[in-house]
């Protein structure tokens, strides 16, 4: 298996540009995750979904940030307008629900620059 | 007060020794605890994963909590130099969500 599969791996943009993450998760896989990395926050959860449905967006901090799940095979996390706040790496994990465990699966990251 | 607390270090160790991380925690919900580890550049992977109170061993590694105390600890024998990566503590109440310790930096030197 692939693994979780996040595209950027690098962004760098000016503050106000529109930034769209993508994630595809592990097939077979019905809840999905983004989270959000800080050296002075640690790791967040931002939004999650599950059978596509989103059910806690809680930790999306603004509402220039939004997430979309269009099936399960696809995520994405957009921020409009970007701030150079909004620096910091992107996880996208998913985890099997149904007879699974409670291993979320992370994916590499993309490593997020506003200036 | 954040929900989970952890030393950020750096904790340096030589080779082969014991090690000890630690978390602290407030919300007595919290029933799922786990232990991620992250290497540079890539994604926490799960490490250890215990429910409730209770020891729980596999091959080097010890994660131990204390629910009375509200602690969680992971504990690595005959440290080595590929066990450097930052550990990040985790736990859950009955939801999908976890929350993070902001992770203890770890490097073994040879």
């Amino acid at each position: 298996d692939a693994g979780v599969i996040q595209s950027p791996r690098h962004e760098v943009t000016e503050m106000g540009q529109e930034v769209t993450l993508r994630c595809k998760p592990i097939s077979g896989h019905n809840s999905l995750f983004w989270y959000r990395q800080t050296m002075m926050r640690g790791l967040e959860l931002l939004i999650y979904f599950n059978n596509n449905v989103p059910i806690d967006d809680s930790g999306m901090p603004e509402d220039r940030f939004s997430a979309k799940m269009p099936n399960a095979s696809f995520s994405t996390l957009k921020i409009q307008p970007s701030e150079p706040r909004d620096s910091a790496v992107y996880f996208c994990a998913s985890r099997r629900t149904r007879g699974g465990t409670d291993t979320q699966y992370f994916g590499p990251g993309t490593r997020l620059t506003v200036l | 007060q954040k929900e989970v607390e952890q030393d950020p270090g750096p904790l340096s160790v030589p080779e082969g020794a014991i090690v000890s991380l630690n978390c602290t925690y407030s919300n007595s919900a919290f029933q799922y605890f786990m232990w991620y580890r992250q290497y540079s550049r890539k994604g926490p992977e799960l490490l250890m994963y215990t429910y409730s109170s209770g020891n729980k061993e596999d091959g080097r590694f010890t994660a131990q909590v204390d629910k009375s105390s509200k602690y969680i600890s992971l504990f690595i024998r005959d440290s080595q130099p590929s066990d450097s990566a930052t550990y990040l503590c985790a736990m859950r109440y009955n939801t999908d969500k976890l929350i993070f310790g902001t992770g203890t930096r770890l490097q073994v030197f040879p």
